[in-house]
């Protein structure tokens, strides 16, 4: 079965902190992951993603994301927060229904950064 | 450009209302995608068409039926929806949609919030 977890549902920190969010997947086939967020009252947007090779990722806004296949892992970080980083992040993987891709969410993660 | 975009922003219909939801895309892309998402919950895939094709129906109800006029265009069309059918429907795109050898990634639109009273 194909699925995504998400390990913190909710993140409180102050600005400046470093920031690391956890993601484990569920799939047997090829992996394609995403790290999309949602400002509030905003559509989704992509943070960044991993196809195949350096399994270092870096995406907009400051964001970095490690994909560690022996243990399932995508997790997202960032070194320092802002004020504006107060949003849902949604970890996702590509699956597939048939010969067709389909995304599947993580349940969220809302963070919430204090000034 | 990687802009996808929904119209109307907000809709409030009646239970025995009958509306669409139109979803537009400039970016080429041959799969276009249908997803709902309730509050504080991630967005759960609804349809897929590929290729102007219904390729993916995950189990959703009659009341909700989509069309795929061409390749830019994606409707949603509600007919006696019910109170709990209130979310962010949201329209993304991708280029093909097919899970042969591409490395796709999905765009999505602003969503629109939709309350059935």
């Amino acid at each position: 079965a194909q699925s995504v977890s998400q390990h913190n549902h909710h993140v409180i920190l102050s600005e400046a902190a470093s920031l690391e969010l956890g993601c484990n997947y569920s799939y047997g086939g090829t992996v394609n992951l995403f790290w999309y967020v949602q400002y509030p009252g905003q559509h989704l947007q992509l943070l960044l993603k991993y196809f195949s090779g350096d399994p270092l990722v870096k995406g907009i806004k400051g964001f970095e994301a490690e994909f560690i296949k022996s243990k399932f892992s995508f997790n997202l970080r960032k070194p320092s927060v802002q004020w504006s980083d107060t949003a849902e992040y949604f970890c996702a993987i590509k699956g597939r229904s048939g010969g067709y891709n389909k995304l599947i969410f993580g349940a969220g993660t809302r963070l919430a950064v204090h000034p | 450009d990687t802009e996808v975009t929904q119209t109307p922003k907000h809709l409030v219909m009646g239970m025995t209302n009958k509306k669409s939801l139109k979803c537009e895309q400039h970016m080429g892309h041959r799969a276009m995608y249908w997803y709902k998402q309730k509050a504080k919950k991630p967005p759960e895939l609804m349809f897929v068409y590929s290729y102007e094709k219904l390729s993916i129906n995950e189990s959703v109800p009659s009341r909700f039926s989509p069309e795929c006029p061409n390749s830019s265009l994606l409707n949603l069309h509600l007919h006696a929806l019910q109170p709990e059918d209130s979310a962010l429907y949201l329209c993304a795109s991708s280029q093909e949609g097919q899970v042969k050898g591409v490395q796709e990634t999905q765009y999505f639109g602003p969503g629109t919030r939709l309350l059935v009273l």
